[in-house]
């Protein structure tokens, strides 16, 4: 079946401007996880869904950054006026049940700011 | 919140068995630890998940000891293909919340 698909796969955008990520996890899947990866960097945890309904949003890094879920399946990460610190890597994965650490990863969207 | 502790970076050549050991002293009683392997320019891949003594799959081995304190992933006979970098991965609980949380990764290299 189809995996988890994230678009657009590249982004670049100027310096204070929005941009808005979107994430498509594996159908069925009822978790559905941010991450962060600068480059030569590790994973860094943004936000968790289970359903729509976001538990943990104790990753994200400022205000800036708000994430949501409907219909329990597409997912969309928003960066309000964006800082050449935010560009990096940016990965969405899926999971058939929260609380599994078997994650599905999509391929990433490529952030820069300029 | 627990904490892994990963080599930074090792290097093998192929044929051989690679061991990479991640430390995670304060592991939940009821955690599992699980491995990730990633490419460049791509999302992490599941290699092996365990909760006690050794899981084996097609890929690689997994042990961990009786305390759960460090677990060791095994890859037999390493090839140009497995160079990576590899992720051990635990979870934990703050407050009422999961957080997974992520070693910083051991990049492996394999040599001809």
């Amino acid at each position: 079946g189809a995996g988890v698909s994230q678009s657009p796969s590249n982004k670049v955008t100027e310096k204070g401007k929005d941009v808005e990520l979107r994430c498509d996890p594996i159908s069925g899947h009822t978790a559905l996880y941010w991450y962060r990866q600068s480059l030569g960097q590790g994973l860094e945890f943004l936000i968790y869904f289970q359903g729509n309904s976001a538990p943990d949003k104790s990753g994200l890094p400022s205000d800036r950054f708000s994430a949501e879920r409907t219909g329990g399946s597409v997912s969309t990460l928003t960066i309000q006026r964006t800082q050449q610190e935010d560009s990096a890597v940016y990965l969405c994965a899926s999971s058939p049940q929260t609380g599994s650490n078997e994650q599905y990863f999509g391929p990433g969207t490529r952030l820069t700011v300029t | 919140l627990a904490k892994t502790t990963q080599p930074i970076s090792m290097d093998s050549y192929e044929g051989q068995e690679v061991n990479i050991t991640c430390s995670h002293n304060n592991i939940a009683t009821n955690d599992y630890i699980t491995w990730y392997q990633q490419f460049p320019s791509q999302g992490p891949r599941f290699i092996i998940q365990g909760y006690k003594t050794k899981v084996t799959n097609e890929v690689a081995s997994l042990f961990i000891p009786a305390d759960r304190k460090s677990s060791t992933l095994s890859l037999p006979r390493v090839s140009l293909s497995d160079t990576a970098v590899y992720y051990c991965l635990v979870g934990d609980y703050a407050g009422n919340n999961r957080k997974l949380i992520w070693g910083l990764g051991t990049s492996l290299a394999v040599n001809p």
